[in-house]
């Protein structure tokens, strides 16, 4: 079957414009992740839906991330007045289970975001 | 405060050889640890996993141990071909919910023929 998608692959930005990034997780998956991975690191956790609802957000580095699921399925992060540190691989996950079942997450190829 | 620690950036392993690759953590509520590799301008591949009820777990070549109270897993791939070339990632999740996951570094494992 289809695994998770986003869109799109690679995005170039100027400072100050916002940005909006798409995940389609696997069909039928409960909970679906947002992760950062800067160069030369391991992906970070941004952000954590369970079906719409937003259940942690603990990792969201400012106000300027804002992730929404409004369907609980497709989900979208978007990036108001972009900065150059914002520049970093965003990473879409999903995993069939929720709560504190603990089940593999499967990952999206991710957005490579550039802020010039 | 790295929670997930790789402490080897690489490693270079012969075609056919065992490769092991560690990991240590920090947070003893971790209770479910994984393998993921990376190809590059690719998201991480889910490879195996085990609980922390398990010591080992096994699939095909591919063997994950955890020893809890040195609190430190490894991956044995063996035996190691060209194919598995890649960046490899361990990550953990604790008890309290929601399973997100703490990365490590990555380890960037490169099988010679």
């Amino acid at each position: 079957g289809a695994g998770v998608s986003q869109s799109p692959r690679y995005k170039v930005a100027k400072r100050g414009q916002d940005v909006a990034l798409r995940c389609d997780p696997i069909s039928g998956h409960v909970s679906l992740f947002w992760y950062q991975q800067a160069l030369g690191q391991g992906p970070e956790f941004l952000t954590y839906f369970q079906n719409e609802a937003q259940l942690d957000k603990s990792g969201l580095p400012s106000d300027r991330f804002f992730a929404e699921r409004p369907e609980g399925s497709v989900s979208t992060l978007k990036i108001q007045r972009t900065q150059q540190e914002d520049s970093a691989v965003y990473l879409c996950a999903s995993s069939s289970q929720a709560g504190a079942l603990a089940s593999a997450q499967y990952f999206g190829p991710g957005t490579r975001l550039l802020v010039l | 405060d790295q929670q997930v620690k790789q402490n080897s950036p690489s490693l270079s392993v012969q075609e056919g050889r065992i490769s092991i690759l560690n990991c240590d953590y920090t947070n003893s509520m971790f209770d479910y640890f994984l393998w993921y590799k990376k190809y590059p301008a690719e998201g991480p591949t889910f490879l195996i996993s085990i609980s922390s009820i398990k010591d080992k777990n096994e699939d095909g070549r591919f063997t994950v141990f955890l020893n809890k109270s040195a609190k430190h897993l490894s991956l044995h791939i063996v035996p190691s071909q060209p194919g598995d070339s890649a960046v490899y990632f361990c990550a953990a999740s604790d008890d309290r919910g929601a399973q997100k996951l703490v990365f490590g570094q990555g380890t960037r494992l490169t099988i010679n023929p």
